[in-house]
């Protein structure tokens, strides 16, 4: 069965670059959410998109945006990098809010030096 | 603000033994969610429980939940070495599956 895809799975920046993470999601599924989980950390939720629109916002920092675009992916982008963003990032999909669970990605390592 | 605890942080128990990880919330919600992440790899769901009372078994692993106590169990039967990983209770507070709040993790290691 299809999964959601994150891409890139590695990504190395320098402190104060630009990054972008992009997500896809499970087919028929209208609704991606990011999560950031730092080294020994739990997931901490960044936001959420249901049908293109933000549905739900998190500890997402001000320097960090995203978007879900027409067919359903979605981007986070991340500007001014800090050390502190170093972490596994996260992509779930559901079918819609309000369902039974949210399908998470194989994420996307990113290291900031 | 929501908090979600889990107890232990870490186990190490042998094959073959039975436990218990206990996921404690502080606000009311009755969706709860238990993930598996083995190393460096990503969340796997394993059980969605949506009402007070409700049980869910799979192989080994059989969770419960019960909303008045805010209280969710992953037991774990006769543990084989495959179970190894950490595992993650989750709340969703928001009715709408819109977010999740994650516990601290478990880190089970389960030793020959």
């Amino acid at each position: 069965a299809a999964g959601v895809i994150q891409s890139p799975r590695h990504l190395i920046k320098e402190k104060r670059e630009t990054a972008t993470l992009k997500c896809y999601p499970i087919p028929r599924h209208d609704t991606v959410y990011w999560y950031q989980q730092g080294p020994g950390q739990d997931p901490q939720f960044l936001i959420s998109f249901y049908e293109k629109m933000q549905s739900d916002k998190g500890s997402i920092p001000d320097r960090f945006s995203a978007q879900q675009f027409s067919d359903y992916h979605s981007e986070l982008n991340m500007s001014s990098l800090e050390l502190g963003d170093s972490a596994l990032y996260f992509c779930a999909s559901s079918p819609g809010l309000a369902v039974d669970t949210q399908y998470f990605g194989p994420g996307t390592r990113l290291t900031v030096l | 603000e929501l908090k979600v605890e889990q107890n232990p942080l870490f186990l190490s128990m042998q094959e073959g033994k039975n436990y218990t990880i206990y996921c404690n919330y502080s606000t009311t919600s009755d969706r709860l969610y238990w993930y598996r992440q083995d190393p460096g790899k990503s969340l796997e769901s394993l059980f969605v429980l949506l009402s007070n009372g409700a049980v869910k078994q799979e192989g080994r692993l059989m969770a419960s939940l019960d909303t008045k106590a805010r209280l969710s169990t992953l037991h774990i039967t006769a543990a084989v070495h495959d179970l190894s990983a950490t595992y993650f209770c989750a709340v969703d507070y928001t009715g709408t599956a819109s977010k999740l709040t994650f516990g601290t993790g478990t880190r089970l290691q389960v030793t020959l």
